[in-house]
């Protein structure tokens, strides 16, 4: 099992959507990343959080430390968010990124 | 040019080949990163270098070679190198206070190697 699941693995949605992705993790952390890569390979960090919440346009990441979880949210999505999301935890033990196997998100017009 | 840059774009090489990948951060970061992507698999972290310093190297094998001349580059030196080794290999860079990762990470577009 690895220290960092996302769930769902896929996700296909009509625009306009609600979305949310999922990340929980099993090992003590000093910060989450949520990260999005495009087809292509480029990648472009969203948010670093450790605590409460952060929004950016359309999107919104929450933590909760007790729970070991995060979740991604994308309101009224459109199919440019199509993509695969990532988050990745600091472990603050070692200090290491663990990553989790990402989320690819397909928006239909 | 501003962001992380990374080049080639695309490689492919035999195993018998000697190829450098370069990547080059515009931020004024102290921190880069070299990751490996392969089909369906997270992200690998390959090697950190913080102040031009190696820091963290993932056991990965001597045919990967890194380089950090100054701290706006990053090299991967690559030798004889598996066909298992195509992937994705990606650069980033940050800025971190105290150690490696406390910082959001900028990744550059990657290099797409095929190795035959």
């Amino acid at each position: 099992k690895n220290e960092v699941e996302q769930s769902p693995q896929n996700l296909t949605a009509q625009e306009g959507e609600f979305i949310t992705i999922n990340c929980s993790y099993s090992v003590g952390i000093s910060a989450l990343h949520w990260l999005q890569q495009h087809p292509g390979g480029g990648i472009v960090s969203l948010f670093m959080l450790s605590s409460g919440k952060k929004k950016h346009g359309r999107l919104i990441a929450t933590i909760n430390i007790q729970e070991k979880h995060s979740s991604l949210h994308i309101t009224a999505s459109h199919p440019r968010d199509s993509a695969v999301y990532i988050c990745a935890a600091l472990s603050d033990s070692n200090y290491q990124l663990i990553w989790g196997a990402g989320t690819k998100l397909i928006i239909k017009p | 040019e501003t962001g992380v840059t990374q080049t080639p774009r695309h490689l492919v090489m035999g195993m018998t080949n000697k190829k450098s990948l370069k990547c080059e951060q515009h931020l004024g970061h102290n921190a880069m990163y070299w990751y490996k992507q392969s089909a369906k698999k997270p992200l690998e972290l390959m090697f950190v270098y913080s102040l031009e310093e190696r820091v963290e190297n993932n056991s990965v094998p001597s045919r990967f070679s890194p380089e950090c001349p100054n701290s706006s580059h990053l090299f991967l030196h690559l030798h004889t190198l598996q066909p298992e080794d195509s992937a994705l290999y990606l650069c980033a860079s940050s800025q971190d206070a105290v150690v490696p990762g406390q910082g959001t990470q900028y990744f550059g577009p990657g290099t797409r190697l095929t190795v035959l």
